[in-house]
């Protein structure tokens, strides 16, 4: 595997499920992030792990639990959703410290979710 | 808070023709980034282009280049020769130039559709 995987590609679920979606990334980074992206609105930055610490939550209900138990792995864990979390979740990764804003994060090719 | 705007939902352009994608962003920073995603209906987000603020000369990767005007805030996309390939989403990307791990802010994107 190369570049930036994540499991699974496409998830159903009822809002008192419980799931989890998995990415790795083989590139060496140790800096992992979770976006949200919707119809017709900008990409959402869900959560940033840099060196294995959460660095940014932008205000995303608990509903959505991120775990990142090592640089290559990050997982997004979901309870009791509700149907507008259906969405593409993407995943991504880059190299931190940075020494300039130059470099680019490498994205996973997402799951595509489904909350009935 | 920086914003990217990217006023063309959707953009079609004749194969071997050239396209131009629009975006613009608020910034009161002197110091940045921008980039140009791709994301094919596949779904995996690639960078096309980066440009740094502090460089006068606009960024060209083969058949992709920019036109940045910093004090008018736009960074436009132009690609020439299109390709069917080229169909994708293309999202604007902006990115502080701090030493911390900023996060990427994007644009809600244009639809490119090639026509053949």
């Amino acid at each position: 595997e190369t570049g930036v995987t994540q499991t699974p590609r496409h998830l159903v679920m009822g809002m008192t499920n419980k799931k989890s979606l998995k990415c790795e990334q083989h590139l060496g980074h140790n800096a992992m992030y979770w976006y949200k992206q919707s119809a017709k609105k900008p990409l959402e930055l869900m959560f940033v792990y840099s060196l294995e610490e959460r660095v940014e939550n932008n205000s995303v209900p608990s509903r959505f639990s991120p775990e990142c138990p090592n640089s290559s792995h990050l997982f997004l864990h979901l309870h009791t959703l509700q149907p507008e979390d259906s969405a593409l979740y993407l995943c991504a990764s880059s190299q931190y410290p940075r020494t300039s804003g130059r470099d680019e994060q490498f994205f996973g090719p997402g799951t595509r979710l489904t909350v009935l | 808070a920086q914003t990217v705007t990217q006023s063309q939902p959707e953009m079609s352009v004749q194969e071997a023709e050239t396209v131009t994608l629009s975006c613009t962003y608020d910034t009161s920073e002197s110091d940045y980034y921008l980039f140009w995603y791709k994301q094919p209906p596949s779904r995996q987000m690639i960078l096309v282009i980066r440009q740094e603020a502090y460089k006068q000369q606009n960024a060209t990767e083969n058949r992709f280049s920019v036109n940045f005007q910093k004090a008018a805030k736009s960074f436009s996309l132009k690609i020439s020769d299109s390709q069917l390939g080229d169909a994708a989403m293309y999202f604007c990307a902006y990115r502080s130039a701090d030493s911390g791990n900023t996060p990427l802010v994007f644009g809600k994107g244009t639809r490119l559709s090639v026509i053949a």
